[in-house]
């Protein structure tokens, strides 16, 4: 089994649509959780750490459950500018490790 | 405000020259990470430095090398490259090692021929 694992996609959305985004890790010692977004050509960029207890971020929610090892993200009323490819990272809390990226997913809106 | 740099944007290198990315930080990151992306794959660690005077192997080490002399830089160094060498390479810092949010640069392109 892969660390982390997420549907690539493509999704192909119209603009206003509410798309979400799965995503899931082997390693249950993993302490650390983020979405990072990847524009084409462009460094990838946090968009919003995962909390335990779920978060929220504008329209933006990420939920974790760790007894699944699983991680979402909800987009609710898309917008052209959220296409993007949007990775999932993990990380174990240990020094000399780095994070674990997962492939990305990527989402195309559309007017 | 700078963050993280790269240097050059792009390079296009003759197989079995050297060449050296360099990456400078100002954020007094404590860690650093060489990462490199190819279509398919993801993201792939090559190098990480979790302190200046301390350097580790990720996943794929094999044909690059680094050094961390000061916070600051954290130059990756191609000694002979190889076609499979070309790829987008991206620096990245943490304030400490382990579980910190990274902050990318804005990466090279190397291609290889």
């Amino acid at each position: 089994r892969k660390e982390v694992e997420q549907d690539p996609g493509p999704f192909n959305v119209p603009e206003g649509a509410t798309v979400a985004f799965n995503c899931t890790y082997s390693n249950s010692a993993s302490q650390s959780f983020f979405w990072y977004r990847q524009d084409c050509r462009k460094e990838p960029k946090l968009l919003m750490s995962v909390y335990s207890s779920g978060n929220e971020d504008g329209r933006f929610t990420a939920q974790l459950n760790r007894a699944s090892q699983y991680i979402s993200l909800l987009i609710r009323d898309s917008k052209l500018s959220d296409s993007a490819t949007y990775l999932c990272v993990v990380n174990l809390q240990q020094a000399g490790t780095a994070l674990i990226f997962g492939k990305g997913t990527t989402l195309s809106v559309s007017s | 405000t700078a963050g993280i740099t790269q240097a050059p944007t792009s390079q296009i290198l003759a197989a079995g020259r050297s060449m050296t990315l360099r990456c400078t930080q100002d954020m007094r990151h404590n860690a650093m990470y060489w990462y490199r992306q190819d279509l398919g794959l993801g993201l792939r660690l090559i190098h990480y430095s979790n302190t200046a005077g301390t350097t580790g192997k990720g996943e794929v080490p094999d044909g690059y090398s680094v050094s961390r002399a000061n916070t600051d830089d954290f130059p990756l160094t191609l000694a002979s490259a190889v076609p499979s060498q070309t790829s987008v390479y991206f620096c990245a810092s943490s304030l400490g090692p382990g579980g910190n949010i990274q902050y990318f640069g804005a990466g090279t392109r190397l291609s290889v021929l």
